[in-house]
C-alpha cells in the first residue's frame, strides 16, 4: 500500500530552526510536495522535490533523498506565524497526490 | 500565481437539502479538478477527481450519487452535495492541476480558499 509518514505535533521556540521529516512509500514518484495549512484555511503551496538534494526559498528549505525515501522541510528564524500544519504530499505514478496526516507545528515565544 | 476561487466560502443548510459548491480557475485552464473533505484536525481526503467533459473518478467510499461532481468547462467544476445530513458537516477543498504554464509549473495543485458546510 502506500503510506506518507510524518510526525503528529512538534513544538519549537521562535526564532530557533525546525525539521519535519517525511518518510513515505508509494507507487512511483513524481515529486514531493510540502503544504501549509493554517487552522480552518485551505492549504498553500511551500514547495516542490523532484530530484535529490536541497531546495532553498527564504526562511523555508525542503530536501529529498528518493532513495530512502526520504524527505524534510527545514524552517529557519520561526515566527508565530508559522504555527500551522505542514502537509507532506508524494505524486505518485498516476499522477495522484498522497497525502501525509499533517505535521502540527507549535511556536512558543 | 495561478488562482482559484471557491464559492460559497461557508453554508449552512437544513437536513435533507442540496448545496452545490463553485470551483473556478481564474487565470489558468484546469483539465483536472480535485474535490478534498477534510474534517476538525484531520488531513485532507481526496473525494474525487473531475476532468473536464467526462465523468468523475471518485475514491473507495465516497458515493457518487450523492456528490454529484460537474466539470463542464475548463475553469469551472461543481460539487452538489444532495440529501445532506449532518455527517456531511465538513470542510471542502477544491484544488486545480496546471501543467506547466507558470509558477512552480509542473503538476502543483492549486487550492482553493475551502467551502465550510454545516447541516443542521
Amino acid at each position: 500500500g502506500q503510506n506518507i509518514d510524518q510526525p503528529t505535533e512538534m513544538t519549537a521556540t521562535e526564532g530557533a530552526i525546525v525539521q519535519i521529516n517525511c518518510t513515505y512509500q508509494t507507487s512511483g514518484f513524481n515529486g514531493l510536495f510540502w503544504y501549509q495549512q493554517h487552522a480552518g484555511e485551505a492549504p498553500t503551496f511551500l514547495s516542490y522535490n523532484v530530484l535529490d538534494g536541497l531546495e532553498e526559498k527564504g526562511r523555508f528549505s525542503s530536501f529529498l533523498s528518493r532513495s530512502k525515501g526520504y524527505s524534510y522541510l527545514l524552517l529557519k528564524e520561526l515566527q508565530m506565524k508559522d504555527s500551522a500544519s505542514y502537509l507532506c504530499a508524494v505524486m505518485d505514478s498516476n499522477y495522484q497526490l498522497i497525502w501525509g496526516a499533517g505535521t502540527k507545528l507549535i511556536i512558543k515565544p | 500565481g495561478a488562482v482559484v476561487s471557491q464559492h460559497p466560502s461557508w453554508v449552512i443548510c437544513k437536513s435533507g437539502t442540496s448545496v452545490k459548491i463553485e470551483c473556478r480557475s481564474l487565470d489558468f485552464q484546469a483539465t483536472t479538478m480535485f474535490w478534498y473533505r477534510q474534517f476538525p484536525k484531520q488531513s485532507l481526503m481526496l473525494m474525487a477527481t473531475s476532468n473536464e467533459g467526462s465523468k468523475a473518478t471518485y475514491e473507495q467510499g465516497v458515493e457518487k450519487d450523492k456528490f454529484l461532481i460537474n466539470h463542464a468547462s475548463l475553469t469551472l467544476s461543481t460539487l452538489t452535495v444532495t440529501s445532506a445530513h449532518p455527517e456531511d458537516s465538513s470542510f471542502y477543498i477544491c484544488s486545480a492541476r496546471d501543467f506547466g504554464t507558470g509558477g512552480q509549473g509542473i503538476y502543483e495543485q492549486y487550492f482553493g480558499p475551502g467551502t465550510r458546510l454545516t447541516v443542521t
